[in-house]
């Protein structure tokens, strides 16, 4: 099993610019979430779903839209990128959202210029 | 709101330390906590977990108890090795809204030395 993947691993963009991160869990996991993580500030939630074909927001969804359009795969949108969203983003799944473990992908390191 | 507050690091310690982070945390109802471990280069891990007061989480030597009274998760370590040198997130998920939702502290950054 790989777990938890993400691509791409780090991504320059420029301001204004737009992008996708993918991620993709082979557990069969029903929730999955983004998250990202700043200096200082631990790991934000961005927006979550709890199952295909569901999202919501999180914490701090401004600038940010996600698909679930199939279970094993969450997509992370970035439409008109600022220097702001400059961050390393993390994917994570898990089973049920009842006191249950998060299993997190390596991460991608986003520099927006 | 929920939060977590970790004490500050970096945590510098030798090989063979005892070892304490401190996390603390507001919540409503009754949480579950976390401890996530990420080391260079890679996502977060579980470490180990709480659901009730009074459960002591553990794992590859590390513990942790479940303090309802003090709102306190703390880790602890009797004897660190090198490879333990990362980042520690003390995390919880709480119920009502934020039901299910992890949040997490800022990480305390612990280097071990030989």
């Amino acid at each position: 099993n790989a777990g938890v993947t993400q691509t791409p691993k780090f991504r320059v963009l420029k301001t204004g610019q737009s992008m996708t991160l993918l991620c993709a869990q082979d557990m069969n996991h029903e929730y999955m979430y983004w998250y990202r993580q700043d200096p200082g500030m631990g790991l934000r939630l961005i927006h979550y779903s709890v199952g295909e074909g569901t999202t919501a927001k999180g914490e701090v969804p401004d600038g940010y839209n996600v698909s679930r359009l199939k279970k094993q795969n969450f997509l992370l949108g970035l439409e008109s990128a600022a220097p702001s969203q400059t961050s390393v983003y993390f994917c994570a799944s898990s089973y049920s959202i009842v006191q249950e473990t998060q299993y997190f992908g390596p991460g991608t390191r986003l520099l927006v210029l | 709101g929920n939060s977590v507050t970790q004490m500050e690091g970096p945590v510098t310690l030798s090989e063979e330390a005892f070892l304490t982070i401190n996390c603390t945390y507001t919540a409503t109802g009754y949480p579950s906590l976390f401890w996530y471990v990420q080391y260079p280069g890679e996502g977060l891990q579980l470490l180990l977990k709480a659901t009730k007061a009074d459960d002591k989480g553990s794992n590859k030597g590390f513990e942790a108890t479940y303090r309802k009274e003090t709102t306190s998760f703390h880790l602890e370590k009797g004897s660190v090795q090198v490879s333990d040198s990362a980042v520690y997130f003390c995390a919880l998920t709480g119920s009502g809204t934020s039901y299910g939702k992890l949040t997490f502290g800022q990480g305390t950054i612990l280097t071990v030395h030989p």
